[in-house]
């Protein structure tokens, strides 16, 4: 299976911040790479998929670059609704795997 | 709006089965592939099961093959996973998503229900 590792596991932030969260592959994955936001209590929900395209809805502050087997998602701007936990998603082939997570709070 | 709701969460027996069931609406169910995801208390998230829109092609993670069935009624707009010999690592929150992307080879999950809890325990 392939490993999904995210850093940092909690970062601490203001508002108004730029924040980077990257997430690394055990093995190559080309493009196949999407994140998602989840508040405690709620489901996830897609931000980005294919590395760098913004899912319908999404705020343009979220970016996110990345191939092979290392990525980043950046916040350029972070507002109160953006705290919250952070998931990288491979599906270069099943199963599919998830980073760990990391947990944006506020600071 | 895209909407999933998942129902048949509960407390049950180790060694025992339970059948979550997950309605669609306001899309095409029969026309997408439908996955299980779950999260252990505090965990992070780990992918159940996947089936296509004609129930030809499943998958499963190897934690749950053999004991866990993923399957569809789109006669009913409804996702289905049956769960038998349950463990105390079976243990999560049950959510069903909709492949809303794919490479392919496997999906990106575009929309999730709410999730139904489903506790293990004596």
């Amino acid at each position: 299976d392939i490993q999904m590792t995210q850093s940092p596991s909690t970062l601490s932030a203001s508002v108004g911040d730029r924040v980077t969260i990257t997430c690394r592959a055990s093995q190559s994955i080309n493009s196949w790479l999407a994140w998602h936001q989840q508040k405690p209590g709620k489901a996830p929900k897609l931000l980005i998929y294919k590395a760098s395209s913004l899912q319908s809805g999404v705020p343009s502050r979220f970016s996110a670059s990345g191939s092979e087997t290392e990525f980043t998602l950046t916040i350029s701007s972070l507002q109160p609704d953006d705290f919250a936990t952070y998931y990288c998603q491979q599906y270069n082939h099943y199963p599919v795997t998830f980073g760990q997570g990391t947990r944006l709070e506020i600071k | 709006q895209v909407h999933l709701v998942e129902s048949g969460g509960g407390v049950v027996q180790p060694g025992r089965s339970l059948r979550l069931s997950c309605a669609a609406s306001e899309f095409s169910f029969s026309n997408w592939i439908m996955h299980w995801v779950r999260q252990a208390p505090g965990k992070g998230l780990e992918w159940v099961a996947g089936i296509s829109h004609d129930e030809k092609n499943k998958h499963y993670a190897a934690s749950v093959e053999g004991r866990f069935t993923i399957s569809r009624d789109n006669s009913k707009n409804t996702l289905y996973l049956e769960m038998d010999s349950l463990r105390s690592e079976d243990t999560a929150v049950y959510y069903c998503a909709r492949e809303g992307y794919s490479s392919g080879f496997a999906p990106c999950l575009d929309t999730w229900g709410q999730g139904t809890l489903v506790s293990v325990s004596s």
